[in-house]
């Protein structure tokens, strides 16, 4: 499977916008590009997910680079609600496997008031 | 819709004992898996299942058992309990590529598992 590379950590004040990166050098053709987040003591939740084009959705943006080696998960405007764990996490479209989400350890964000 | 739900939301075990952690969902989604999460790690797949009746091992199988006899339910076994065990448990679901939308998973609200 491939992997991905996120900071551990980063830091944003509220109401102002988040990028957070992820690398993901070894892509193949057939995956697409998807983001969760954990908030304290719950199970993940779905962000957004893309493959070639950047995307937008009510929660986020999702940037994907022109080589499809990295993207950005951009939070238009932090609050207090968004300081999780955010995962960025390469999933098989094709195959047997093809639910699979194979999790890192993903980036902490934390969100001052 | 109810969505995922585990059942307990908290279990406390012996070592030796044996224990089935429940998971059901209300989407006719066809894929479910189980994961488990250990302090200040990212989640590993333990068990999946892409359809009534078809069950595959994840990154990290041993010591557990599923099974899929229906769409809605999707059951972790614990046959002998060990302190590794310890940690917490999370099903998913989602819709499968056969049903034409791969795409976002569901999870429930995780189970807290220690094992003495």
């Amino acid at each position: 499977d491939a992997k991905t590379t996120q900071p551990n950590s980063m830091e944003s004040n509220e109401e102002e916008p988040v990028h957070l990166p992820c690398n993901h050098s070894t892509i193949s053709g057939t995956d697409y590009i998807h983001w969760y987040r954990q908030l304290p003591s719950q199970g993940p939740e779905y962000v957004i997910h893309g493959l070639t084009s950047n995307v937008n959705n009510r929660m986020a943006s999702l940037a994907i680079a022109e080589d499809r080696k990295s993207s950005t998960l951009i939070l238009h405007r932090a609050t207090l609600r968004d300081a999780a764990v955010y995962y960025c996490i390469l999933r098989v479209l094709y195959g047997g496997s093809q639910g699979n989400l194979i999790f890192g350890k993903g980036t902490k964000l934390s969100v001052k008031p | 819709n109810a969505g995922v739900t585990q059942t307990p939301k908290f279990q406390v075990l012996k070592t030796g004992q044996s224990m089935t952690l429940q998971c059901a969902q209300d989407m006719n989604h066809e894929y479910m898996s189980w994961y488990r999460q250990d302090p200040g790690m990212g989640l590993r797949l333990i068990h999946y299942s892409v359809g009534a009746g078809i069950t595959d091992q994840g990154e990290v199988p041993n010591g557990y058992n599923v099974s899929r006899s229906t769409t809605e339910d999707f059951p972790l076994r614990l046959l002998s309990a060990a302190p590794s065990q310890t940690s917490v448990y999370f099903c998913a679901s989602s819709y499968s590529q056969r049903q034409g939308r791969p795409y976002e998973q569901y999870f429930g609200p995780g189970t807290r598992l220690t094992v003495t």
